[in-house]
């Protein structure tokens, strides 16, 4: 069975500082790995993927992640984020037995501060 | 294009009556599935489907039935409320295995 933990629940950031959310994952089969956003009271819309190839995505909003493999991490960094940035982040594996079924992690708070 | 379209966005329930969450899509996927949000869990899996006609459970299907007579529609019902389904559900479709999930916009239910 798949599982994913997101190591820090809340991340308060100054604005135009970098961030990193950490993300690791428990699976015994190749997985593909996701981070989603969610602003306050909306759905969820996906940041970035990680399906094969190279382990450096990158996403939409500035946003970019690193597979690792050997750690079974999948932190999402960005370099200099913005008060627009305040939202929700989740990181999700898909089961691997083809049925679209996603796996999240806890979430994490990002906290974006004038 | 709508997308996925959850109905309705806000319910309060007493405890023991039932009702019905209206889901649908016009991207013309086959994955659909249904999760419920609460806080510090992240989201968890109730139910899903691949197509027209299968549907199975996933994490948290206790209280909960789906069906999936079209492929455009998924609706959730919940048969008897209570308390602890307190929650936001979201309903989600994907065209495949390693494809973007694209989100309804949620039902905030509450039972009282």
């Amino acid at each position: 069975a798949q599982s994913v933990t997101q190591l820090d629940s809340q991340v308060p950031v100054f604005e135009e500082a970098p961030v990193e959310l950490r993300c690791n994952y428990s699976s015994s089969v190749s997985v593909y790995l996701f981070w989603y956003v969610q602003y306050p009271n909306q759905g969820l819309q996906l940041l970035l993927k990680y399906l094969s190839g190279s382990t450096l995505v990158k996403g939409i909003n500035g946003f970019e992640a690193e597979f690792n493999k050997s750690q079974t991490s999948f932190h999402l960094r960005k370099p200099s984020v913005h008060i627009s940035d305040t939202a929700e982040y989740f990181c999700a594996v898909s089961d691997p037995s083809n049925t679209g079924k996603l796996i999240f992690g806890q979430g994490t708070t990002l906290q974006v501060k004038p | 294009n709508a997308g996925v379209t959850q109905t309705p966005k806000f319910q309060v329930l007493k405890t023991g009556q039932s009702m019905t969450l209206q889901c649908a899509q016009d991207m013309n996927h086959e994955y659909m599935s249904w999760y419920r949000q609460d806080p510090g869990m992240g989201l968890r899996l109730i139910h899903y489907s691949v197509g027209a006609g299968i549907t199975d459970q996933g994490e948290v299907p206790n209280g909960y039935n789906v069906s999936r007579s079209t492929t455009e529609d998924f609706p959730l019902r919940l048969l008897s409320a209570a308390p602890s389904q307190t929650s936001v559900y979201f309903c989600a479709s994907s065209s495949h295995s390693g494809a973007e999930a694209f989100f309804g916009q949620g039902t905030r239910l509450t039972v009282v």
